[in-house]
C-alpha cells in the first residue's frame, strides 16, 4: 500500500517559518490533507485537498503538493502550534493513509 | 455544533471482544460517511474502517478485517465498531470521525473528530 514519509521532528524558533514534508510515490496525483493533535487531544484538520483551509483557521498554515512530497507549512510559528502533524491521502485501492506523524517543537 | 462521542473503550483479554459506539449530533447524520481511527499508545494514527450514509458500504483495513465490523444506526445517530478476536496489537485509542460530503468520497478528510475511547487488550 502507498507509504508516506515524515520526518520525526522539526524545530524551529517562535515567528520562524516551519515546514512539514510528506514524501509519497508520485503523492502529488493525490490530494493531500493535514491534522495538528496536541498531547492528550483529538486530532484537528488543519489543511485539506492540498492547500484549502477550514473555515476559520489561520491562514499560516497553508498547503502544496508537487511531484513526490506535500508540505505543510507554517508562518510565524507561536507555541501555541506546538503539537504532532500527520498527513493523509487515500491509495489507489481506497484505503485510507496516514504518515508516520512529526512532532513540531517551538524553541 | 458538530459533536462526537466515543464509548464503550476498556479492559479486554486476548481473544475477546468489545462494541465501541459513537455518538453523533449537530449535522445531519445520514447524510454523511463515518470513520474509525486508532492510536496506538505513542504511536501514529492508523486508519480502521469506515461506512457510508445508509450502511451499505464498508471498507476495511487490512489488519482488522474479518475481525472487525462497522455499522450506524440513523435513527439514534450512531455509529457502532464491534471488535472481535482482539490481540495486544489491537490497544490504542479509537477515534470516530465525519466524513464531509465530497463528490468522490474516498478522497475526503475527516472533519470533526471525537475525544476518542481506549482499549486495551491484556491479560
Amino acid at each position: 500500500s502507498f507509504v508516506l514519509a515524515q520526518p520525526p521532528s522539526v524545530s524551529v524558533a517562535p515567528g520562524q517559518t516551519a515546514r512539514i514534508t510528506c514524501g509519497g510515490n508520485n503523492i502529488g496525483n493525490n490530494w493531500v490533507h493535514w491534522y495538528q493533535q496536541k498531547p492528550g487531544q483529538a486530532p484537528v484538520l488543519v489543511v485539506f485537498d492540498n492547500s484549502d483551509r477550514p473555515s476559520g483557521f489561520p491562514e499560516r498554515f497553508s498547503g502544496s503538493n508537487f511531484g513526490n512530497t506535500a508540505t505543510l507549512t507554517i508562518s510565524r510559528v507561536e507555541a501555541g502550534d506546538e503539537a504532532d502533524y500527520y498527513c493523509q491521502v487515500c491509495d489507489i485501492n481506497g484505503d485510507v493513509v496516514f504518515g508516520g506523524g512529526t512532532k513540531l517543537t517551538v524553541l | 455544533e458538530v459533536q462526537l462521542v466515543e464509548s464503550g473503550g476498556g479492559l479486554v483479554q486476548p481473544g475477546g471482544s468489545l462494541r465501541l459506539s459513537c455518538a453523533a449530533s449537530g449535522f445531519n447524520f445520514s447524510k454523511h460517511w463515518m470513520t474509525w481511527v486508532r492510536q496506538a499508545p505513542g504511536k501514529g494514527l492508523v486508519w480502521v474502517s469506515r461506512i457510508d450514509g445508509d450502511g451499505s458500504r464498508t471498507t476495511y483495513a487490512d489488519t482488522v478485517m474479518g475481525r472487525f465490523t462497522i455499522s450506524r444506526d440513523n435513527a439514534k445517530n450512531t455509529l457502532y465498531l464491534q471488535m472481535n478476536s482482539l490481540s495486544p496489537e489491537d490497544t490504542a485509542v479509537y477515534y470516530c470521525a465525519r466524513v464531509p460530503q465530497y463528490i468522490v468520497v474516498v478522497t475526503a478528510p475527516f472533519d470533526s473528530w471525537g475525544q476518542g475511547t481506549l482499549v486495551t487488550v491484556s491479560s
